[in-house]
């Protein structure tokens, strides 16, 4: 089955500790994204990478760390200096010469 | 740099009644504008998109947006909409400056279609 793989759906943690989100895509697409979604402020891009074993921040990457080592694969870390770590994460991916993004099903995470 | 303005956070409307969602950007460079719709807990599935041509655009499930340059607005409309149509929609901008490989989105209008 063909598309981007979100796991979990629904992860909770402890204050203080590190959490990996996982992002995996079969659709051959160069481009891969992390989204932050809380309410009211729509999505805020965290990190993306074009390339394998090359990626950007975004707009909000404090907190968060990633990897590019295969094209299928873009894992999120939220470490424990991401200060609310509370929201639901969105993972996108965006093939060359394609004009739009497509998302994953997403992850919410509680930290308690 | 692109941003993108959705004024309206929340818009209830009446089952077969019209909906107009606002959608308003700024950006120096050439643009690609697009609408997506969320579903809750669901991730976004593209609505439709303004590439270039004509300035209204079409979805499948009845959705239209128009471009206009002189407003720098894209705002979505349905002339009649169901319950189903109730989600969370957002519009989003990418621009020549990136290569449009880099999506900035509005802070999204919550539908509420009701009885």
């Amino acid at each position: 089955d063909g598309g981007i793989t979100q796991s979990p759906k629904y992860l909770f943690r402890k204050e203080g500790q590190n959490v990996t989100l996982s992002c995996e895509q079969n659709l051959n697409h160069d481009a891969m994204y992390w989204y932050r979604q809380d309410p009211g402020q729509g999505l805020r891009l965290i990190y993306y990478s074009q390339i394998v074993n090359d990626f950007q921040k975004g707009d909000i990457a404090e907190g968060y760390s990633v990897s590019r080592e295969k094209k299928e694969s873009f894992p999120l870390t939220v470490t424990s200096a991401q200060k609310n770590p509370t929201a639901f994460y969105l993972c996108a991916t965006h093939p060359t010469g394609v004009t739009e993004a497509f998302f994953g099903q997403g992850t919410r995470l509680t930290v308690v | 740099a692109q941003s993108v303005t959705q004024l309206d956070s929340q818009v209830p409307v009446f089952e077969e009644a019209p909906v107009e969602l606002r959608c308003n950007y700024s950006s120096s460079v050439s643009v690609y504008l697009f609408w997506y719709v969320q579903y809750p807990n669901q991730g976004l599935q593209l609505l439709l998109k303004y590439l270039s041509g004509s300035t209204l655009v079409e979805s499948i499930n009845g959705f239209e947006a128009e471009f206009n340059k002189s407003q720098t607005s894209f705002h979505l409309r349905k002339p009649s909409v169901h319950i189903s149509d109730t989600a969370e929609y957002f519009c989003a901008v990418s621009g020549s400056d990136t290569g449009f490989q880099k999506l900035v989105f509005g802070t999204g209008t919550r539908l509420l279609v009701s009885p």
